[in-house]
């Protein structure tokens, strides 16, 4: 049981708008930055948003990240297919046993 | 530009240690601030942080496993080493190796290797 929670799956649409939420805690998103990971079927994944909402060179501005209380979301805008892809959300737990955590992954398909 | 590739047993028998290398180019661990970790993927789950080597030697590890795991580096090799004592058949997955970067307080993994299957079987 991962300590970071996301939704198993999402969709949207080819243009459409959607949203990938990420909870977490006082231990972890409460006070660290939340990253966030793309992996495309098959790679490695790949760092898409850093520090709550900084975009790493070469990652389009339809990725957006932010970040409310214990919570954290990642936006895409103008879905395209090539999108299609696990997004993974990750933070530093400075609980009772310090580590990296991430979330469960949500699988997002382009209908 | 910064490259990482992952090698070691593509298969290990249970209870066996596993040992893994990760060997870079493109940044030098002797550099402060810099550091390599390891993640792992079972097949078809999730991402799980294993340990973090430092520049400096410090290190930490994945709280649940940690009594299992030993990362070191050789900087003259540009190679990080991870073991895994008591593999099971649990600790089946891509392990990866990553560049553990910073910009501002801000701390991730932005540079990742290919990945290597170990499966663990009799």
């Amino acid at each position: 049981q991962s300590l970071l929670t996301q939704p198993p799956s999402a969709s949207g649409t080819p243009g459409q708008r959607v949203t990938i939420s990420c909870s977490g805690s006082s231990s972890n998103i409460g006070k660290n930055l939340v990253n966030w990971y793309q992996q495309l079927p098959g790679a490695a994944p790949k760092l898409l948003i850093y520090g709550h909402n900084q975009r790493p060179s070469g990652v389009p501005d339809r990725f957006s990240g932010s970040k409310s209380g214990t919570s954290a979301s990642l936006a895409i805008s103008g879905l395209q297919s090539e999108d299609e892809a696990d997004y993974y959300c990750a933070a530093w737990d400075d609980g009772l046993n310090e580590s990296w955590v991430f979330g469960g992954g949500t699988k997002l398909t382009v209908l | 530009q910064i490259t990482l590739k992952e090698s070691g047993p593509t298969l290990v028998k249970p209870t066996q240690t596993l040992t893994l290398t990760c060997t870079f180019s493109g940044f030098s661990l002797s550099t402060s601030g810099m550091g390599v970790g390891w993640i792992r993927q079972p097949p078809g789950k999730a991402l799980e942080w294993l340990a973090l080597i430092y520049w400096n030697d410090d290190n930490r590890y994945s709280p649940s496993l940690k009594s299992r795991l030993t990362i070191t580096k050789d900087t003259s090799k540009n190679q990080v080493v991870l073991t895994v004592t008591n593999m099971d058949p649990v600790d089946t997955a891509t392990y990866y190796c990553a560049h553990y970067g910073d910009y501002r307080f801000a701390y991730y993994f932005d540079y990742w290797g290919r990945g290597t299957l170990v499966t663990v079987s009799s």
